[in-house]
């Protein structure tokens, strides 16, 4: 039983398109989150929820968006894709937040390319 | 901006050898270090949480050391065999609550 799950695996779209990628975590944890992976293997937080509210938001352009509907979900939302955002996104989430010791567990990631 | 740095990039080693790497981490503010196994198309895995200095971690074949004051963290492998092939990510957990990696050393193991 997957305990991070995300959906799809890979989305190929046109730019200017607006795409959803779905988070859902089966672990009963509070805290979710976002990360990109960048060009250069490099993982970067985006969002982090915590039992629905936001409690991290890094400085991303506000194409995109985030909505949480419970805590087991975390779907990113795209507007107006761009080129540079061909990337691979990955879903995690964490017991809590603020605990020195809430291990993150990741999703398989989403492969996202932009045509 | 966080600097989170680790080295080398990459290594390679034979199946026997024992091998270890760097973490490099501010020294101000810390409260974690987290580090994590990433094998190719598939998804991080933790290994250790680390968060006192002087800490070592031991996981079979892995262990981990902490050193807070000066900012660093070590991952020993003994022993490596191909299947510890993988990226290794360490992650610092300062006063902000989340996690900032490094950009992973890159292991290879072969036969």
């Amino acid at each position: 039983d997957t305990a991070v799950s995300q959906t799809p695996k890979y989305l190929v779209t046109q730019m200017g398109n607006d795409k959803s990628i779905k988070c859902e975590q089966n672990l009963g944890h509070d805290t979710m989150y976002w990360y990109k992976q960048d060009s250069k293997k490099f993982l970067k937080i985006m969002f982090s929820y915590n039992n629905k509210e936001l409690i991290i938001n890094e400085t991303v352009p506000n194409r995109f968006s985030p909505k949480s509907p419970d805590k087991a979900h975390l779907n990113l939302h795209i507007n107006s894709l761009e080129l540079g955002d061909s990337a691979v996104y990955f879903c995690a989430s964490s017991p809590g937040w603020q605990g020195v010791r809430d291990t993150q567990y990741f999703g398989p990631g989403t492969r996202l390319t932009v045509l | 901006i966080l600097n989170v740095e680790q080295s080398p990039q990459s290594l390679h080693v034979q199946e026997g050898d024992s091998t270890n790497f760097t973490c490099s981490f501010p020294s101000s503010n810390f409260y974690a270090l987290h580090w994590y196994r990433w094998e190719t198309a598939k998804s991080p895995e933790a290994l250790f949480v680390m968060t006192l200095n002087g800490d070592e971690k031991k996981k079979g074949r892995i262990s981990a050391t902490l050193n807070t004051k000066e900012g660093y963290s070590y991952l020993y492998i003994k022993g490596s065999q191909p299947e510890d092939s993988a990226t290794y990510l360490c992650a610092f957990k300062g006063g902000g609550n989340k996690l900032t990696f490094g950009t992973g050393t890159q292991l290879k193991v072969e036969l």
